[in-house]
């Protein structure tokens, strides 16, 4: 159980465009799923906190208007890069929250996007 | 965010046993989680302390201090898959977590 799927796995995008990323928590709710970055061999860094049906809390540095993160439901969670630059690829990871435990969160693949 | 330390690289032969420590900023803190990650994959979880002590699960080991804000996992036989980074991640105010900057270990033979 406790799985998180995200589509797509790898994206490349020219300059400019716009790019949507699914992240779904496919045999249970999430109730609280958390959007990361990661450039190569650096560590995990956290962009939003998104809770079904309200506003994504941002962190700092994290521009809201570029970085749209939507939680439409209990199992799906969106990120869209809006005029997506070179300095935007990377390896964009998702994780879902709302097992028992407190500390438990279930990570999806990832996606990795290139943009040129 | 918070700031989590790591060493950003440790080499260690097949067998032997590797500590990775990790230490924390306290406001706000709930637990210490860790995790591995190979190279293009997610991370996958392997242990959470929320209270002082060692929790053990198999080969891998994971210890809590609060009073030093300091964490650190164990593994011990290491065996040459166990060569990826692992990232300790806190828990903060039940609500977020944040990763540190992992540490990159090296198994040889």
């Amino acid at each position: 159980g406790a799985v998180v799927s995200q589509h797509p796995s790898r994206v490349i995008c020219k300059s400019g465009t716009s790019v949507k990323i699914e992240c779904r928590s496919l045999d249970f709710q999430a109730t609280t799923m958390f959007w990361y970055r990661q450039f190569p061999k650096q560590s995990l860094m956290l962009m939003a906190t998104s809770n079904e049906g309200s506003k994504a809390t941002y962190e700092q540095g994290v521009e809201k208007d570029k970085f749209l993160i939507n939680h439409a439901s209990l199992t799906l969670s969106t990120l869209t890069v809006t005029s997506a630059h070179p300095e935007d690829s990377s390896f964009y990871i998702c994780s879902a929250r709302g097992g028992r435990q407190t500390y438990e969160q279930y990570f999806g693949p990832g996606t990795r996007l290139t943009v040129t | 965010g918070q700031s989590l330390e790591q060493p950003s690289e440790v080499t260690a032969v097949e067998g032997a046993i590797v500590q990775i420590n990790c230490t924390y900023q306290t406001s706000g803190f709930y637990g210490l989680s860790w995790y591995q990650q190979h190279d293009g994959g997610a991370p996958t979880f392997l242990s959470y302390n929320a209270l002082d002590g060692l929790e053990e699960t198999g080969r891998f080991s994971s210890f809590l201090s609060r009073s030093d804000s300091y964490g650190y996992l164990l593994l011990q036989e290491l065996q040459m898959k166990d060569s990826a980074s692992y990232f300790c991640a806190a828990l903060y105010n039940f609500n977020k977590f944040y990763f540190g900057s992992g540490t990159k270990l090296n198994v040889k033979p």
